[in-house]
């Protein structure tokens, strides 16, 4: 069975523009979670979505936003890119809510 | 507070001895205790968890003890090899149902042949 799969793997902005990545949970979650891991520190909790609704956010700014299609898979939004925003940009998903995170391989964003 | 302080920073070990990697919190509302593996490059990886009802919990050659008294637990990875060269995390979860995962900053353990 194929794992939490993310895309892009890397893609490269520059300051002011938008991204959006893509993220295909494991086939019968429910549940999709964002992380935001800046190099050398822990993974940052940025949404969890369960059931395409919203049921946590973190202390992130506006310009993220996230949302969860009938299928299960989520979307990351950012805008106004910064150059603080470059990060491995981790999407997990669980069966459900309260149980097990399992995290994709992520996608590597450079803001220039 | 939802900090989780993870110690050390970095630890180097001989092939064969055991690896001790350590983390505190202060919330008591937290009921969930994962440790993650990170190779370079890739996502983290779930190692082993544990909830605060038990004192320990053994797969294979990775222990996780837990002291909810001192709100403190920690991992032990017993005959440490080469492949066990990873970034470690340990992280915590508020109960209530949330998945947001409170995450230390990590440990580097390099384990030398």
């Amino acid at each position: 069975d194929a794992g939490v799969t993310q895309s892009p793997t890397h893609l490269i902005k520059t300051r002011g523009q938008h991204v959006t990545l893509r993220c295909s949970p494991i086939s019968g979650h429910k549940s999709v979670s964002w992380y935001q891991q800046v190099l050398g520190q822990g993974p940052q909790f940025i949404f969890q979505y369960y059931e395409k609704e919203e049921r946590g956010r973190g202390n992130f700014p506006d310009r993220f936003s996230a949302r969860q299609f009938p299928n299960y898979s989520s979307e990351l939004n950012v805008n106004a890119l910064l150059l603080g925003d470059s990060a491995l940009y981790l999407c997990a998903s669980s069966l459900q809510t309260d149980r097990e995170l399992f995290f994709g391989e992520g996608s590597r964003l450079t803001v220039l | 507070q939802q900090q989780v302080k993870q110690s050390p920073q970095s630890l180097i070990v001989q092939k064969g001895g055991i690896s001790i990697i350590n983390c505190a919190y202060e919330n008591t509302a937290f009921d969930y205790f994962p440790w993650y593996q990170q190779f370079p490059g890739k996502g983290p990886a779930l190692l082993i968890a544990i909830r605060p009802d038990v004192s320990e919990k053994k797969e294979g050659r990775f222990t996780i003890s837990f002291n909810k008294s001192a709100k403190q637990f920690s991992l032990h990875i017993m005959d440490s090899q080469p492949g066990d060269s990873a970034t470690y995390f340990c992280a915590t979860r508020l109960q209530g149902g949330s998945e947001k995962l409170v995450f230390g900053k990590g440990t580097k353990l390099t384990v030398n042949p």
